[in-house]
């Protein structure tokens, strides 16, 4: 059975780095076909994605939150984490990790096809 | 970045209802389109991958067709379980961006 959880702090303060980390079971983390995606939604409004990252190390951010964001792995593990500096009451939001599987075999396909429940952050002082 | 714009916003139908909803691309993403479906409280859930291929365990009534910039997610008869909200989001590029959303609502 496939599992991923998000942990990290329920509550920041602005100007604080956030640590979210998601533990994934189930699937290994050196697949070549799979990789794991952060997303977040603020409430009430629409997915956004993050970040994400492969086996190979490969790693794409968002344009608008790239300064931002760092995205690393640990297989042994079973971990991704995500970092997020410079936190603003905006980025409150819930945070979901999701596994990303690379569908087809001549041409690749992405789709997040299992995620985690999600976790809550708000960013107040 | 590339910018989804679905088609309606919101959308209100019954139960046994054909509903589509659109997502068009701000530039061409050939098939590199997937769509989600998200109920209230809960994580979204993958249903259609690369424009029109079935996620496992999917039921058979949902359906994507597209290519380019402009796409469809089709349920062809709603059923109670299916009022929810629903993405499509991009792959082709780098940086993926999702659709703002289409809830669809019991009438």
């Amino acid at each position: 059975q496939v599992t991923l959880k998000e942990s990290g702090p329920v509550l920041v303060k602005p100007t604080e780095t956030l640590t979210l980390t998601c533990t994934v079971s189930g699937f290994s983390l050196s697949n070549a076909r799979m990789g794991v995606s952060w997303i977040r939604q603020p409430p009430g409004k629409a997915l956004e994605w993050l970040a994400h990252i492969f086996s190979n190390d490969e790693k794409s951010y968002s344009t608008s939150l790239k300064s931002r964001l760092t995205i690393s792995k640990d297989t042994s593990k079973s971990q991704v984490v995500l970092t997020m500096t410079n936190m603003d009451p905006v980025d409150t939001a819930t945070y979901y990790c999701a596994r990303t599987t690379i569908f087809g075999v001549v041409i690749r396909y992405y789709g997040m096809d299992v995620w985690g429940q999600g976790t809550t952050v708000t960013v107040s002082s | 970045d590339i910018q989804m714009t679905q088609s309606p916003s919101s959308l209100s139908a019954s139960v046994g209802d054909r509903v589509t909803i659109t997502c068009r691309a701000s530039q061409s993403i050939s098939s590199y389109l997937n769509w989600y479906q998200q109920k209230p409280g809960k994580a979204p859930k993958l249903l259609i991958y690369a424009a029109s291929s079935l996620q496992s365990g999917v039921p058979s009534r949902f359906s994507g067709s597209g290519s380019g910039t402009d796409f469809t997610l089709t349920i062809s008869s709603l059923q109670p379980e299916d009022f929810a909200t629903y993405y499509c989001q991009q792959s082709y590029s780098t940086r993926w961006t999702f659709g703002q959303g289409t809830k669809l609502e019991i009438k």
